[in-house]
């Protein structure tokens, strides 16, 4: 089974609102990454965080770590319509030397 | 600067066919990952190759993939005889450094790849 799980899988909102979405681990982290992919691209790689860390921002992006639930969310601040892609959590824990990726939270902004 | 390059974008062959995806990391990255994504498995890594040695190869599905990492700026994966159900994306991402899960990932926009 995944290590990540992303909920909810999918998300449609107006632009400019905010858009949620989290992401469940099962075994103990050293980080966790976020990604984002356009459809028919490859995926772009948007925060890191370390399990020492609670909370990154970069630009409209926030996200948060608690490691003793063992999740994290993604918050995408005022959407806008290029923000539609689908989110991808991956993280290091569970099988050593490489990243595991959840299935993803499809979101849709709607113009 | 040039991302990780993938080709071709998009195959379409016969089963039983040789199929030969190419990636070409980003220039000074030292690790590469080979990947694949299915709406069913989601996505998975096949291999990954630090310093253009294969260090675990423990994702490659079976005897018919192999991949290669011949230098620096190019790897090759290669499934032989091809499959329907090897139908799904392939991505290549490179690292700089060594721990490639402990950096971001940096993906190529894939091969679409269609085993009929």
């Amino acid at each position: 089974s995944q290590q990540g799980e992303e909920d909810p899988q999918a998300l449609s909102i107006q632009e400019g609102e905010n858009a949620t979405m989290n992401c469940s681990y099962k075994t103990s982290i050293n980080n966790l990454q976020w990604y984002r992919q356009n459809s028919g691209r490859g995926l772009v790689h948007l925060i890191l965080i370390r399990s020492n860390e609670r909370e990154k921002h970069s630009g409209r992006l926030r996200v948060t770590l608690d490691t003793s639930k063992k999740s994290s969310s993604l918050l995408i601040t005022a959407s806008r319509a290029a923000d539609t892609a689908s989110y991808f959590c991956a993280t290091d824990g569970a099988a050593g030397n490489k990243l595991t990726f959840g299935g993803g939270t499809r979101v849709l902004v709607k113009p | 600067d040039a991302g990780v390059i993938q080709s071709p974008r998009h195959e379409v062959t016969e089963m039983g066919q040789e199929v030969t995806l190419r990636c070409k990391p980003i220039s000074g990255h030292n690790s590469l990952f080979w990947y694949r994504q299915t709406m069913m498995r989601g996505l998975e890594l096949l291999i990954y190759f630090n310093n253009n040695v294969p260090i675990d190869d423990s994702g490659m599905p079976e005897d018919r993939f192999s991949a290669k990492m011949p230098n620096a700026s190019f790897s090759t994966l290669k499934i032989q005889p091809s499959e329907p159900r090897d139908s799904a994306v392939y991505f290549c991402a490179s690292t700089p450094g060594g721990q490639g899960w402990t950096q971001p990932q940096h993906f190529g926009d894939g091969t679409r790849l269609s085993i009929l």
